[in-house]
């Protein structure tokens, strides 16, 4: 069975801080990873990774695909409070149906 | 704003009722996800549509239905509801299977008493 795992679960930081997100994965039939910010409601996507070793990059955010190893990571430099949510890790596999998250980071960023 | 509508916001209802929510998928998007988020359980992955058909399921339960209509909007139909069944109900879309970014609406929020 698919398996995404993030850590940590849940993560306390001051504005300005740097924070790295963990995001590790087994499954059978890789084909993406994507990153998604969650607040109140909807999962709103920040990125997609396919290839290993590409940063992609987005303002203060950043994440990078190690497919050798089977893991990615999201960083957020100078941190806001409006970065305050949880981000959501996901897989897709390669028939393009189902995307299997993890279940999340919570992130809080005090003033 | 993903572009994805779901209606209703709240639904509360009692136990052993039918509810049905309700998905439009973004301009130009052909497939159509559901998913189920609990406190418990996380995101997890019901069934997927494509142009009216379905393409995969997942962890739906046989209490539990959709269909896609020609205009492509969606319905996810949830009967015999019990407690456990009460949770936010996400649709997603995407252009095609193969596009991987899969765009969310804002959920149902279910409540069964």
């Amino acid at each position: 069975e698919d398996k995404v795992v993030q850590s940590p679960l849940s993560l306390v930081v001051h504005e300005g801080d740097t924070v790295t997100l963990n995001c590790s994965y087994e499954v059978t039939n890789f084909r993406s990873l994507l990153w998604y910010k969650q607040e109140k409601k909807a999962p709103t996507f920040l990125f997609m990774l396919t290839s290993s070793g590409i940063e992609k990059k987005s303002g203060r955010l950043s994440s990078i695909l190690d497919k050798k190893e089977l893991f990615s990571i999201l960083n957020i430099t100078a941190t806001q409070t409006g970065d305050s949510a949880v981000y959501l890790c996901a897989v897709l596999e390669t028939s393009g149906s189902r995307l299997t998250f993890g279940e999340g980071t919570q992130l809080t960023v005090n003033p | 704003d993903s572009g994805v509508t779901q209606t209703p916001k709240h639904l509360i209802t009692a136990t052993g009722q039918r509810v049905t929510l309700r998905c439009s998928p973004r301009s130009g998007d052909l497939s159509v996800y559901w998913y189920q988020q609990s406190l418990d359980q996380g995101l997890q992955f019901l069934i997927q549509y494509y142009n009216g058909e379905e393409r995969a399921k997942g962890n739906i339960l046989e209490r539990f239905s959709a269909q896609q209509f020609p205009d492509l909007h969606s319905e996810l139909n949830l009967s015999s509801l019990e407690l456990g069944d009460s949770a936010l109900y996400f649709c997603a879309s995407s252009v095609d299977p193969s596009s991987s970014i899969q765009y969310f609406g804002a959920g149902t929020r279910l409540s069964v008493l």
